[in-house]
């Protein structure tokens, strides 16, 4: 069992849909973290999260740090197909620099 | 500034080698940490190197290794290939202990 769960696993989706995907662990993270990786490519940072309950928007993405410091999720509005990538939830743990999740895999269809 | 670098991007190795992949962080960052890709584990860290010293440990074997050099350059190291091995294998650098990470393309490693 991962420590830190995404769902949906795939998730494809016609181009001005809405979408959430979601993090969610029995543990308390310090902060998460949303990267988003393309293929032949490393993961790239999109928002870290730290407050319980944090919002933060980066243009039509929304990001949440749920009250309990346990989950978090990433909302797409109006999906476009350059928002098509591998997105992945990580946070420090233990003696782990980072843990990450198991992945989302979106496909926005033009 | 240039973004991490990494060599080999490709790389094809028989079972029972040993393989080295080589990292360079980017400018003034002195942690470089490792992780290893899998479709079926995922994205899983192997260690972190800060200074020169290995500052954590992921849940590797011991055929898993890495140094880090005085110009924050390091080398992971895989003995005995195993065909579990191949695999995705990513460096990430960052300043200093925060744990927001910039990652490089990856060098692909496949056993055969």
């Amino acid at each position: 069992t991962q420590l830190l769960e995404q769902s949906p696993q795939f998730l494809s989706i016609q181009e001005g849909e809405n979408l959430t995907v979601y993090c969610n662990s029995s543990s308390v993270f310090s902060s998460l973290q949303w990267y988003r990786q393309e293929p032949g490519e490393g993961p790239v940072l999109l928002v870290t999260v730290v407050t319980g309950g944090e919002v933060k928007k980066l243009k039509r993405l929304t990001f949440q740090f749920g009250d309990a410091r346990k989950d978090s999720s990433l909302h797409i509005t109006a999906a476009q197909p350059g928002d098509t990538g591998l997105y992945l939830c990580a946070g420090p743990f233990g003696n782990e620099k980072l843990t990450f999740g198991t992945g989302t895999r979106l496909t926005i269809i033009p | 500034k240039a973004g991490v670098t990494q060599t080999p991007r490709y790389l094809i190795k028989t079972r029972g080698q040993q393989v080295t992949l080589s990292c360079s962080p980017i400018s003034g960052h002195r942690s470089v940490s490792w992780y290893q890709q899998t479709p079926g584990q995922g994205l899983q860290f192997l260690f972190e190197y800060f200074s020169e010293t290995q500052r954590n440990k992921g849940n590797f074997p011991g055929r898993f290794s890495g140094r880090q050099f005085s110009n924050s350059r390091s080398e992971m190291n895989v003995s005995t290939l195993e065909l579990g091995d191949s695999a995705l294998y990513l460096c990430a650098s960052s300043p200093g202990t925060a744990p927001r990470q910039y990652f490089g393309p990856g060098t692909r490693l496949t056993v055969t």
